[in-house]
């Protein structure tokens, strides 16, 4: 059964650095998200990616946040200056169409110290 | 802003029992609705969804049922197995309007015991 990928599973890393989450997609699948989860709260969206462009991003994708989809099969989530408070569980996820169930990849933790 | 709110934090069940999970919601714009359940380490893996359209949606022991006026959803297991304990979320979108984001509730962890 296709499945999300995503690398690394765990992530540490120091304030004011710069880190790339990468995520493998279902391959026929059209729309990518990115979520978070900060320990102990709700899983919350970040943004949506449809037609190689963002449709939607939440107030917590600031400047900071940028994605990407270098080539046809990954999807990148990029902090370009860490805080401590980015420190969550990052869900890439995709789905087929709109109305569609959204499909989670297994999570990567990322701890900034 | 809890627009999507699972009050209760947990719930334990004995294996053969049903299980109910309930949800509500604030904003009547919500068109799609969806549940999810998350072992530890792992990402959500969807269960079943229903559309407000409809008022009960039904796979296999799980039957998720709708009610517009209450804006209130509910996840029904039936038999519970101890394989079924995890956190389970529930999840909805406003799809009419363009936006894609599932806004999560906060999740209710499941126990079932043998």
């Amino acid at each position: 059964e296709p499945e999300v990928t995503q690398t690394p599973s765990h992530q540490v890393t120091q304030m004011g650095q710069e880190v790339i989450l990468r995520c493998v997609p279902i391959s026929n699948h059209l729309y990518f998200y990115w979520y978070r989860q900060i320990l102990g709260q709700k899983v919350e969206f970040l943004v949506s990616f449809y037609n190689n462009e963002i449709s939607e991003k939440s107030e917590i994708f600031d400047d900071q946040f940028s994605v990407e989809r270098p080539d046809g099969s990954n999807f990148t989530l990029k902090i370009r200056s860490t805080k401590l408070e980015d420190s969550a569980m990052y869900f890439c996820a995709s789905s087929p169409g709109i109305l569609s169930e959204q499909y989670f990849g297994p999570g990567t933790r990322l701890t900034v110290t | 802003d809890q627009q999507v709110k699972q009050n209760s934090p947990s719930l334990s069940v004995q294996e053969g029992r049903i299980s109910i999970l309930n949800c509500d919601y604030t904003n009547s714009m919500f068109d799609y609705f969806l549940w999810y359940k998350k072992y530890p380490a792992e990402g959500p893996t969807f269960l079943i969804s229903i559309s407000s359209i409809k008022d009960k949606n039904e796979d296999g022991r799980f039957t998720v049922f709708l009610n517009k006026s209450a804006k209130h959803l509910s996840l029904h297991i039936v038999p519970s197995q101890p394989g079924d304990s995890a956190v389970y979320f529930c999840a909805a979108s406003y799809t009419q309007g363009g936006s894609e984001k599932l806004v999560f509730g906060k999740g209710t962890k499941l126990t079932v015991n043998p």
